[in-house]
């Protein structure tokens, strides 16, 4: 089946306290991002790669990493988690860009309580 | 940059009601436009996209909206909602720059009662 996984889904964690949340699609996507929602403000991207090795900044980027080594999993660091991190975080995959088919595809969500 | 705004935070309505959530958005150029719907506890899914040609998309579960270029604007509707309608509707848009990034609305939850 078709499908991006993320994990863990649910989080509870301590101010300071590195973690990571994995993500990876089985479709051989070259295009892959991270967002963050939000009430009220619906999904911010963080972070997107084109391709193995090629990341960039989205539009709320600060207290996050990502790494793209393999092409089927874009994971997300956060080196030192803060409250205002606490948020629902999705990962999505989509072909390259330059198809005229562009349809993201949504991970299950992981939902980030920083205490 | 981009932006898109949705018109309604929350939605109620009766089973069988007709449904319309407005979404417009600001950018001059060739847009690709989404509606995904997110259940409660669920991801989001596609209900319909608009690239080009009939400006009336038909997506699933009934529902449709309508690209109006002049007034910027992507619609959904539902003719006659059921309970399990009730969700979080995403409008969003694409423009190609920026790494095939999607803005989003900031969401309308639409409850639904019996």
């Amino acid at each position: 089946e078709a499908q991006v996984t993320q994990n863990p889904r649910y989080l509870i964690t301590v101010t300071g306290k590195k973690l990571t949340v994995t993500c990876s699609q089985n479709m051989n996507h070259e295009y892959m991002s991270w967002y963050r929602q939000d009430p009220g403000l619906g999904l911010r991207q963080i972070y997107y790669s084109m391709n193995v090795e090629v990341t960039d900044k989205g539009d709320v980027p600060e207290g996050y990493k990502v790494s793209r080594k393999e092409k089927r999993n874009f994971p997300l660091i956060l080196e030192s988690p803060s409250p205002n991190q606490t948020s629902l975080y999705f990962c999505a995959s989509s072909l390259s860009r330059a198809s005229s088919y562009n349809e993201q595809f949504f991970g299950p969500g992981t939902r980030l309580t920083v205490l | 940059a981009q932006s898109v705004s949705q018109h309604n935070h929350h939605v109620i309505l009766s089973e069988a009601a007709s449904l319309e959530l407005g979404c417009n958005y600001s950018y001059g150029g060739t847009v690709n436009l989404f509606w995904y719907v997110q259940y409660p506890g669920q991801h989001l899914q596609l209900l319909l996209k608009y690239f080009s040609g009939d400006p009336l998309v038909k997506g699933i579960k009934g529902f449709e909206a309508e690209f109006i270029k002049s007034k910027f604007s992507f619609n959904l509707r539902k003719p006659s909602v059921q309970w399990s309608d009730t969700a979080e509707y995403f409008c969003a848009v694409n423009t190609g720059a920026a790494g095939n990034k999607l803005t989003f609305g900031g969401g309308t939850r639409v409850l639904v009662k019996p």
